[in-house]
């Protein structure tokens, strides 16, 4: 059983459309994350949520909206997607509060925007 | 500014050769300082923390890293390296000041295990 599972794992899409990635945790966890890692590899924090409720925004563009149905959900939804937007897409969750625990990743959404 | 320092881009070891991969932060408040590793086309896999007590952890495959406070540094080591240790790894904190449990990551170091 994939603890921290995202879907689809490829996604190749033209620019300007709008596409969702989603993702889900079977670990019971309160907290959950999406990353972005580029294309050197570089691994920045995008969104978080705990319980449902967004808890760090960083300055992502307007275009990505993340959606928490419930503590078990993450997607990420982006819209007009853009040339730059290419890049590996992680999903994360870890265990209320935070301090020091340890995050579990999916494997990651290659999406590649032409 | 709080921030990771990988200090290598790439490592090339051979096969049963001893490995360090450097780590500094700089942080002005107390920090939690993990190491991941990622395998090719796959997501990031924990292999050790460090969130208070001995400064010395010790983790899975036989990786090891030392926290030193003073040099604001935590180098992983391992004494003998595998071609399967050839991954991506990756040094991150939290900061004691966020309960958000926000990782900040390194650089990463590529580690390539020869023959």
């Amino acid at each position: 059983d994939t603890a921290v599972s995202q879907t689809p794992k490829y996604l190749v899409t033209q620019m300007g459309n709008d596409k969702s990635i989603k993702c889900e945790q079977n670990l019971g966890h309160d907290t959950m994350y999406w990353y972005k890692q580029d294309s050197k590899k570089f691994l920045k924090i995008m969104f978080s949520y705990n319980n449902k409720e967004l808890i760090i925004n960083e300055t992502v563009p307007n275009r990505f909206s993340p959606k928490s149905p419930d503590k078990a959900h993450l997607n990420l939804h982006i819209n007009s997607l853009e040339l730059g937007d290419s890049a590996v897409y992680f999903c994360a969750s870890s265990q209320a509060g935070g301090i020091g625990t340890e995050a579990f990743f999916g494997q990651g959404t290659r999406l590649t925007v032409v | 500014a709080q921030s990771v320092t990988q200090l290598d881009s790439q490592v090339p070891v051979f096969e049963e050769a001893p490995v360090e991969l450097r780590c500094n932060y700089s942080s002005s408040v107390s920090v939690y300082l993990f190491w991941y590793v990622q395998y090719p086309n796959q997501g990031l896999q924990l292999l050790l923390k460090y969130l208070s007590g001995s400064t010395l952890v010790k983790g899975i495959n036989g990786f090891e890293a030392e926290f030193n406070k003073s040099q604001t540094s935590f180098h992983l080591r391992k004494p003998s390296v595998h071609i399967s240790d050839t991954a991506e790894y990756f040094c991150a904190v939290t900061f004691g000041s966020s309960n958000t449990g926000k990782l900040i990551f390194g650089q990463g170091t590529t580690l390539q295990v020869k023959p």
